[in-house]
């Protein structure tokens, strides 16, 4: 199964905040990354977190990080309709590899 | 500057036959990746090459698949014969380096389909 496992579908009101969750296994993860995916496009790096820092904000963007529980999770304040996308959380261990969730779909509703 | 680039951008092919895709890296990156993304799943690295060298490859079914880095530059991945299971979409990534924190660029992807 995935080291890094998400949620696969998300629903929010444009306006409303979105939280995107995320478990990863590998404790010795030195980064953990949030890509945007759009359609027909690759994947854009979004925002990391290096893996001794708790949270971390970026505009509307905010990161949390349980290291004991092995949980992140993104936070877009305000969600547009051009936050529509597939969100991939992913993990960077010791031998400098990523490895990917399946991504969480996020649809915004007007 | 400009981003990673690929090609083809879409291909169909039928099953046993063989198919390659280029991928032009960003300028002055010495690290390449290719990824393969099954429909649903997140990007599955096959390989990692570090200017002309591969640094990873244990993930890359080598009876099928083959990739070079001719040059250290842009790089081909080909697969041959293509199986049915091989449908997917093939991104192309590069970064300045391969350890540490160097964000990693991706291509907008090759998408394959195998009938």
């Amino acid at each position: 199964g995935e080291d890094v496992e998400q949620s696969l579908f998300l629903s929010v009101r444009e306006g409303d905040s979105s939280v995107i969750n995320c478990t990863y296994t590998d404790s010795s993860s030195t980064y953990l990354y949030w890509y945007k995916q759009e359609p027909g496009a690759g994947l854009q790096l979004l925002t990391y977190i290096f893996s001794n820092m708790d949270m971390k904000q970026d505009q509307r963007l905010t990161v949390l990080l349980n290291k004991k529980d092995k949980h992140l999770s993104l936070r877009i304040a305000d969600t547009q309709t051009g936050d529509s996308a597939i969100y991939f959380c992913a993990e960077k261990t010791n031998d400098y590899k990523l490895s990917f969730g399946a991504g969480t779909t996020v649809t915004v509703r007007a | 500057e400009a981003g990673v680039a690929q090609s083809p951008r879409y291909k169909i092919i039928e099953k046993r036959q063989s198919v390659a895709f280029w991928c032009n890296p960003i300028s002055g990156h010495a690290t390449l990746y290719w990824y393969q993304q099954i429909l649903g799943q997140g990007p599955k690295l096959l390989i990692q090459f570090q200017n002309n060298g591969v640094v990873d490859d244990s993930q890359l079914p080598k009876d099928r698949f083959s990739a070079e880095r001719l040059k250290g530059v842009d790089s081909t991945l080909k697969i041959q014969p293509a199986k049915l299971e091989d449908s997917a979409v093939y991104l192309c990534a590069s970064s300045l380096d391969g350890v540490g924190f160097y964000e990693q660029y991706f291509g907008p992807g090759t998408r394959l389909t195998v009938t």
